[in-house]
């Protein structure tokens, strides 16, 4: 497996300028996570899925911000309009959970989007 | 690293040397511990973990030592090379609520 993919890696956007970021995870993984990583707050946790619905958005700045999972193996978080205190790595990260046994798997990250507003 | 910030706590170790990272977490009933490893302009990779009813774990050239009474959590890495400078995070986990990071400990291993 090619592990968890996103793209852009990078992206520089003028303000006011609508941003997609998108998230393919490990195939099988039935959850799913993105966080913000800033100089001053490091990881936050944004929002995550479970099963392709969202369980906690409570991470989400602002209406500004929204994501989407229309399947197990696609989500985008979309930031309209975009301000440059959005400027911050975006980070994707999948994990499986075998609710039978309550094993958790690890969580595995992707490489990330930087995104630079200006 | 571009994705960590300029003030993280540094700890600087000869190469071939211990060292010994510390982490202080929050919440007094979280059952699950895990390290992460992120070097410059990647994501954050997994060391080791602990669950709360253990308090030490060995891996490859890693230990992590739980101490429930002080809410302590410590990475220690033997046998120190270059390629193990990173920014190091902790995280904590209650049950089935997602992970929460620590702020990260760079660590710059001079060769």
């Amino acid at each position: 497996d090619a592990g968890v993919i996103q793209s852009p890696r990078h992206e520089v956007t003028e303000m006011g300028q609508e941003v997609t970021l998108r998230c393919k995870p490990i195939s099988g993984h039935d959850y799913l996570f993105w966080y913000r990583q800033t100089m001053m707050r490091g990881l936050e946790l944004l929002i995550y899925f479970n099963n392709n619905v969202p369980i906690d958005d409570s991470g989400m700045p602002e209406d500004r911000f929204s994501a989407k999972m229309p399947n197990a193996s696609f989500s985008t978080l979309k930031i309209q309009p975009s301000e440059p205190r959005d400027s911050a790595v975006y980070f994707c990260a999948s994990r499986f959970s075998d609710h039978r046994t309550s094993i958790t798997g690890e969580l595995f990250f992707g490489e990330g989007s930087r995104l630079t507003v200006l | 690293g571009e994705s960590v910030g300029l003030h993280l706590p540094t700890l600087s170790v000869q190469e071939g040397d211990n060292s010994i990272i510390n982490c202080a977490y929050s919440n007094s009933a979280s059952d699950y511990f895990i390290w992460y490893k992120q070097e410059s302009g990647k994501g954050p990779q997994f060391i080791i973990d602990i669950r709360s009813n253990m308090d030490k774990r060995q891996g490859q050239r890693v230990t992590v030592l739980l101490n429930k009474t002080v809410k302590h959590l410590s990475l220690q890495i033997a046998a120190t090379q270059p390629g193990d400078s990173a920014v190091y995070f902790c995280a904590e986990k209650l049950r089935n609520t997602p992970l929460v990071f620590g702020k990260g400990t760079r660590l710059s291993v001079i060769a």
